[in-house]
């Protein structure tokens, strides 16, 4: 079993749908969590960062952590064709960014 | 946020020969780089972490002597894939962090380098 486990879609929706994206993890030791966004042929950039539990908002985006499920989440509203992209989720338990353990990411398409 | 660049983008090789890829962290002083390996529709695999002025700490099942990794500045890491062969075809992306940065978990990605070996 990987540590952390994503849906690799992908996944289509129509401009202006919410988009929900879900990671679930195994290591309950991880207090730190992240969402990167990543375009095709680039780098991931950091998007969103939770500290444990409860939710983070951020414009259209908003982060969910749950740590008793092991589940976390990211919103994200109003979706736009330039929210077109893969979507990783990023777990570390010192909160170290040298340690870091990505989801294998969602792969978002957003129709216009 | 902090810019990391990477060269070259894209490299074609023949099978044997080696490629260098370069990490350049182009606003900060990065303390430790990352070198990750991501194959289609696949996840981030870290190959190894240098931090600078030190070796290199590679992950389980990645050859050190294949994958080359230097730190020898506080800006610039270079990775060699020695005798390159098709199956070392994939995307290789570096990231960065320092000592602003760290306690955040934040790594700064380059745009990363595909590699094909014919």
């Amino acid at each position: 079993q990987k540590e952390v486990e994503q849906d690799p879609g992908p996944l289509s929706v129509p401009e202006g749908a919410i988009v929900s994206l879900n990671c679930t993890y195994s290591n309950s030791a991880f207090q730190y969590f992240m969402w990167y966004r990543q375009y095709s042929r680039k780098g991931p950039e950091l998007l969103m960062y939770t500290y444990s539990s409860g939710n983070k908002e951020d414009g259209r985006f908003t982060a969910q952590v749950d740590k008793s499920s092991k589940y976390i989440s990211l919103f994200i509203r109003d979706s736009q064709p330039s929210d077109s992209a893969t979507y990783l989720c990023a777990m570390s338990v010192s909160g170290s960014a040298r340690q870091l353990t990505f989801g294998s990411g969602t792969q978002l398409t957003v129709l216009p | 946020g902090a810019v990391v660049s990477q060269h070259p983008s894209r490299v074609i090789c023949k099978s044997g020969t080696s490629v260098k890829i370069e990490c350049r962290s182009l606003d900060f002083q990065a303390t430790t780089m990352f070198w990750y390996r991501q194959f289609p529709k696949q996840s981030l695999m870290l190959m190894a972490t240098s931090n600078e002025g030190s070796k290199a700490t590679y992950e389980q099942g990645v050859e050190k002597d294949k994958f080359l990794i230097n730190h020898a500045s506080l800006t610039l890491s270079t990775l060699t894939v020695t005798s390159a062969h098709p199956e070392d075809s994939s995307f290789y992306i570096c990231s960065a962090t320092g000592t602003l940065y760290i306690l955040r978990s934040e790594q700064f990605f380059g745009p990363g380098t595909r590699l094909t070996v014919l």
